[in-house]
This record gives C-alpha cells, sequence and structure tokens, in this order.
C-alpha cells in the first residue's frame, strides 16, 4: 500500500513567522487531504487538494502528484495555528493513509 | 447544527468487558469510518462502511466489530480480544468514498 511521510516531525515558531509543512507519498495517488489536529484532538480538514494549488487565507497548499509530494504553507502563524498537521492520501477506490503528522508549535 | 457527535467523551472498560462507542451525523454522508491514535502517532484505520448495511474491515479490525444499520449510526464496538484497547478513537464520515472527510471530536478509552 501507500506510504505516507511527513516532515519536518517537529517545528517550534515564533509568532509572525512562516512555515512549509512537507508530505511525500510513495507511488502516484489521485487523492490527497490536509488536516489540523487542535491540542483538544478536534481533527479539521484544510484542504482536499489532489493537484493544484488552493488557498484559504493564511494557508495555501499544492500537490504535485507525479513527484508525489504536497506542501502546506503557513503564513503569519499565530498560537492558534499549534497543534498537530496530517496529510492523507488515497489512491482510486482505496482508503485514505494517514501521515504521522509534523507538530507545530507557535510561541507569542 | 450539522455535524458528527461521538459519546461518551471518556469511557472506561474493566478486563473482560466490551464496550460500544458511539457515532453519528446528520449531514446525509453515505460513507463512514472508524480510526485509532495513539500517542504521538497518526491514524489507523479500523473499519468503513460505504453504504448501509454494509462494513469492511480495515488495517486493525482485529478485537473490534461494528453496524451499519441506519444511515446516520456507525457504532463501534471494542471486544475483550482487543488486548489493547487504550487509545483515541476518532469517527469520521464523508459524502461518498475517497471525498473530504469530516470528524468527530473522538473518544478516549481507558483500560482499568
Amino acid at each position: 500500500g501507500i506510504q505516507v511521510e511527513q516532515s519536518p516531525p517537529d517545528l517550534i515558531l515564533q509568532e509572525g513567522a512562516n512555515s512549509t509543512l512537507r508530505c511525500n507519498f510513495s507511488d502516484s495517488v489521485n487523492n490527497l487531504q490536509w488536516f489540523h489536529q487542535n491540542p483538544w484532538g478536534q481533527l479539521i480538514n484544510l484542504f482536499y487538494i489532489p493537484s493544484g494549488t488552493k488557498q484559504n487565507g493564511r494557508l495555501s497548499a499544492t500537490t504535485v502528484a507525479t513527484e508525489r509530494y504536497s506542501l502546506l504553507y503557513i503564513s503569519s502563524s499565530q498560537t492558534t495555528d499549534s497543534g498537530v498537521y496530517f496529510c492523507a492520501a488515497a489512491y482510486r477506490g482505496q482508503n485514505f493513509v494517514f501521515g504521522p503528522g509534523t507538530r507545530l508549535s507557535v510561541l507569542p | 447544527d450539522g455535524g458528527i457527535t461521538q459519546s461518551p467523551k471518556y469511557l472506561f472498560r474493566k478486563e473482560g468487558q466490551n464496550v460500544t462507542l458511539s457515532c453519528e451525523q446528520n449531514l446525509n454522508h453515505d460513507a463512514m469510518y472508524w480510526y485509532r491514535q495513539d500517542p504521538g502517532q497518526g491514524l489507523r484505520l479500523i473499519y468503513y462502511s460505504q453504504i448501509v448495511n454494509d462494513f469492511q474491515k480495515g488495517d486493525i479490525a482485529e478485537g473490534y466489530s461494528v453496524s451499519r444499520e441506519k444511515k446516520e449510526s456507525f457504532p463501534l464496538t471494542v471486544t475483550s480480544a482487543q488486548k489493547n484497547p487504550t487509545a483515541f478513537y476518532l469517527c469520521a464520515s464523508s459524502l461518498s468514498a475517497q471525498e473530504t472527510q469530516y470528524f468527530g471530536p473522538g473518544t478516549r478509552l481507558l483500560v482499568l
């Protein structure tokens, strides 16, 4: 099955800084999602992005399926951005496989 | 409000006991999922259902059982055969398979 890796595993930022989170997958996929898990455990869907680029406020994501990676950009980070960011990838007709996550801490 | 609810928020299980976690959605989604998350880890798929009265095993189904008698409900039973059940359990739903998934708030299961 698909293997999903994320980097870096941990990231500490000062409030206002920008960051890039990376998701690599082992084979071509046709579906990819990014999630944010807050400190209370709730997962929020950020992007459904099988290919191309999407933006939502301070967040944007780019997936290049042919090169087997996706990037999540966070600009002007805020303390509320803290938590764990997961990507999940899937082949057509198969279930999503989640990566191990990137733990982000934004300091005031 | 539309969404996914899970109950209870915390659940304690005694040795040899079966416990059932509730998951309800009013989003009119066909597909529902159960995931397990261990501390510091990602999510692993336990069971999924793409339509009422049908469900499939995920990657770690041993020691768990589910039912899907109604579109809006997908309860998970953790049986006594699951030897290490302490974890955070998350339920999700999507309009159909491989669409955007929406998650409930989760249930934390602890073994006494």
